[in-house]
């Protein structure tokens, strides 16, 4: 099974600041991985697919990178909105995995 | 719209049986896999099963394998879950969610609501 570490547990920055989130695999997972966000007593939402692409609605300022066993989520000018836990999982073997979360807070 | 409605939860006894449904519309159900996914405070997000469009392909994690089955009604547009001989540690918020493709190696891209599944004596 492939292990999904995220960093850090939680984050909490200003209005306007860039957050940047990290999940790495115990195994490589080429580029198959997703990024969700999840709200206070709301199912998850897809972020980002394919370890870069947008999913429908997500903004600009949100970029996915990373390859293999080492993966990034960036969030540039930060808004109360953004709020939330994100939790990164691949899908490239079954059983499919999730990071355990990072909380993001906006002071 | 896409939406998935989840329903069948509710309070078990351990060994007892659940049958989850999930009412999916705004999409053309038959053309994309479906998974179950389920999230405890403790335990996080765990993927339980999942199917492919053309229902030949399952998987189900280790820790339900043998006493969950994951099936799907094209012609209603239903993905079920039958859980059998469930435990406290089942004791979850079950998710039905629709993945991006007809294979299952895929993202999800759609999320219903939930349904929560208490196992308690």
């Amino acid at each position: 099974e492939v292990v999904m570490t995220q960093s850090p547990a939680t984050l909490s920055l200003s209005p306007g600041e860039r957050a940047t989130l990290s999940c790495r695999a115990t195994d490589s997972v080429r580029e198959n991985l997703a990024w969700y966000q999840q709200k206070p007593g709301q199912a998850p939402r897809l972020f980002i697919y394919g370890a870069s692409t947008r999913a429908t609605g997500v903004p600009a300022r949100v970029t996915g990178s990373g390859s293999g066993t080492e993966f990034t989520l960036t969030i540039d000018s930060l808004q109360s909105e953004d709020s939330a836990v994100y939790y990164c999982q691949q899908y490239n073997q079954w059983p499919f995995t999730f990071g355990q979360g990072t909380k993001l807070e906006i002071k | 719209e896409v939406q998935l409605l989840e329903s069948g939860g509710g309070l078990i006894q351990p060994g007892g049986s659940l049958r989850l449904s999930c009412a999916a519309s705004g999409f053309s159900f038959s053309n994309f896999a479906m998974s179950w996914v389920r999230q405890t405070p403790g335990k996080g997000l765990q993927w339980v099963s999942t199917i492919s469009a053309s229902g030949k392909t399952i998987f189900y994690a280790d820790s339900v394998k043998g006493r969950f089955t994951i099936s799907r009604d094209d012609s209603k547009n239903t993905l079920s879950l039958q859980m059998n001989s469930l435990r406290p540690d089942d004791t979850a918020i079950f998710y039905c969610a629709k993945s991006q493709l007809g294979a299952v190696f895929a993202a999800h891209n759609s999320w219903g609501q939930g349904t929560l599944v208490s196992v308690s004596s």
